[in-house]
């Protein structure tokens, strides 16, 4: 079945960027999804289709997808930032998520 | 504006059958594609399936065997049945729509499920 990977964890100061990786076979010919879920909350989608933005989320979210690897980048980083993050896709009608990555602020 | 609500017993015994409920509100339930995601304690995110129109299902191969999705589009309600629970089931359940490549854009709020004697 196919696997998507991501680091457990990513540090960033305030104000710097972060960088937020998912791999997997072949993932460029996927369209990925990144949700960010914060302590007690639902997910929530914040890129599709590897970088488009859903209504309200800031342009300081970006995302891109090529090759083996779709990258999550959150410039400005800010204390609200700090959360788990997910990518997903589709594989065989059946949705893949990643491992999670927990974004801490420090 | 389109909202999600789960509800369901938040405690179950092993090996008895896990029933929730998700009821939409702000839209029809006709429209769309209707997902159930789970997230175990301490653990990422995990699909169970998805739903549309009680004619096109599919679900996670790991937990095909005994996970069952329906819509009942009178009440707007879609419901997940997962039979033979055990404590590895614990977890919160949530329920979401699913845009097609647009992701899982509407989610509930979850409720948590317990699975203990």
């Amino acid at each position: 079945s196919y696997v998507l990977a991501q680091p457990p964890s990513v540090s960033v100061s305030p104000g710097q960027t972060a960088t937020i990786t998912c791999s997997g076979d072949d993932l460029g010919d996927k369209y990925v999804c990144w949700y960010r879920q914060k302590p007690g909350q639902s997910p929530l989608l914040v890129i599709y289709q590897d970088y488009k933005r859903p209504s309200g989320i800031p342009e300081r979210l970006s995302g891109s997808n090529s090759g083996n690897t779709a990258t999550l980048t959150i410039t400005g980083t800010q204390a609200m930032d700090e959360a788990d993050y997910y990518c997903q896709v589709w594989d065989s009608s059946t949705a893949i998520f990643g491992g999670g990555t927990k974004l801490t602020v420090l | 504006q389109m909202q999600l609500q789960e509800s369901g017993p938040g405690l179950v015994k092993p090996s008895e059958t896990l029933s929730l409920t998700c009821t939409v509100s702000g839209g029809s339930i006709r429209s769309y594609y209707w997902t159930w995601i789970r997230r175990p304690p301490g653990k990422g995110l995990e699909w169970i399936g998805y739903i549309y129109n009680n004619d096109n299902t599919n679900y996670n191969p790991s937990l095909k065997s005994r996970v069952t999705a329906s819509v009942d589009a009178s009440k707007n309600q879609f419901s997940l049945k997962l039979t033979s629970v055990t404590f590895m089931d614990t977890a919160v359940y949530y329920c979401a729509r699913f845009n097609g490549d647009n992701g899982m854009d509407v989610w509930g709020q979850g409720t948590t499920v317990t699975v203990s004697s």
